[in-house]
């Protein structure tokens, strides 16, 4: 297991498409996030997992955005109806919880998505 | 509501002096705090956590400290290389660990050969 993996790496759309994000984290990990990063800023909190229970949204993620984690290993996050204000790095980070490790995220690479 | 302040937003110093990063947080409440790095384009690597009940954490060259009452985190590093260039992220996690973490904008930090 090599981490956290994302895929794809970086996807150029047009407004209004639909997009749809990959996250496979480390394999025992049974927590999983998504964040959002804008140029020059923090990462913000969209949403997380744990096992296949989404346990928590942020008010950031719209009725647009929808992500899953059907059985509790990958997780995928979809962005319907694409606006240009969506383009960002969308980050996923897992965690094992229930030990010390919970305190510690490992971050995949991140997905940019670049909105025309 | 949790906020996250690092100052300087970017900093540029001369390869091997030992630098400052700062970070501060509105609540002091805190489970832990976590040091991040974040090269261009690439997704986060942890550096350094300390737990609440911790004054600091040392790796190698990096030295974190954590003073909670008056909410401020520090990053210090030590002897810069040209190879620290990179992002410096802060991230606190209040109340418990169930909570997201909230994360500063950064401090994009060169390091001058």
């Amino acid at each position: 297991d090599t981490g956290v993996s994302q895929d794809p790496r970086h996807k150029i759309t047009k407004r209004g498409q639909n997009v749809t994000f990959r996250c496979d984290p480390i394999s025992e990990h049974n927590r999983l996030y998504w964040y959002r990063q804008t140029l020059g800023q923090g990462p913000e909190f969209l949403t997380y997992f744990q096992n296949e229970a989404q346990l928590e949204k942020s008010r950031l993620l719209s009725d647009r955005f929808s992500a899953e984690r059907p059985k509790g290993s990958f997780s995928t996050l979809e962005i319907q109806r694409t606006e240009q204000g969506d383009s960002a790095m969308y980050l996923c980070a897992s965690s094992l919880a229930g030990t010390s490790g919970a305190n510690v995220l490992t971050f995949g690479a991140g997905s940019r998505l670049t909105v025309l | 509501k949790q906020e996250v302040t690092q100052i300087p937003a970017a900093l540029s110093v001369p390869e091997g002096e030992n630098l400052v990063l700062n970070c501060s947080f509105t609540d002091s409440a805190i489970y832990n705090l976590q040091w991040f790095r974040q090269d261009p384009g690439k997704g986060l690597t942890s550096l350094l956590l300390i737990q609440s009940s911790q004054r600091e954490q040392t790796s190698g060259r990096l030295n974190a400290s954590l003073d909670k009452s008056s909410g401020r985190s520090t990053l210090y590093i030590a002897a810069s290389q040209p190879g620290d260039s990179a992002t410096y992220l802060c991230a606190v996690r209040s109340n418990s660990g169930n909570t997201p973490l909230v994360f500063g904008k950064g401090t994009r930090l060169s390091v001058i050969a």
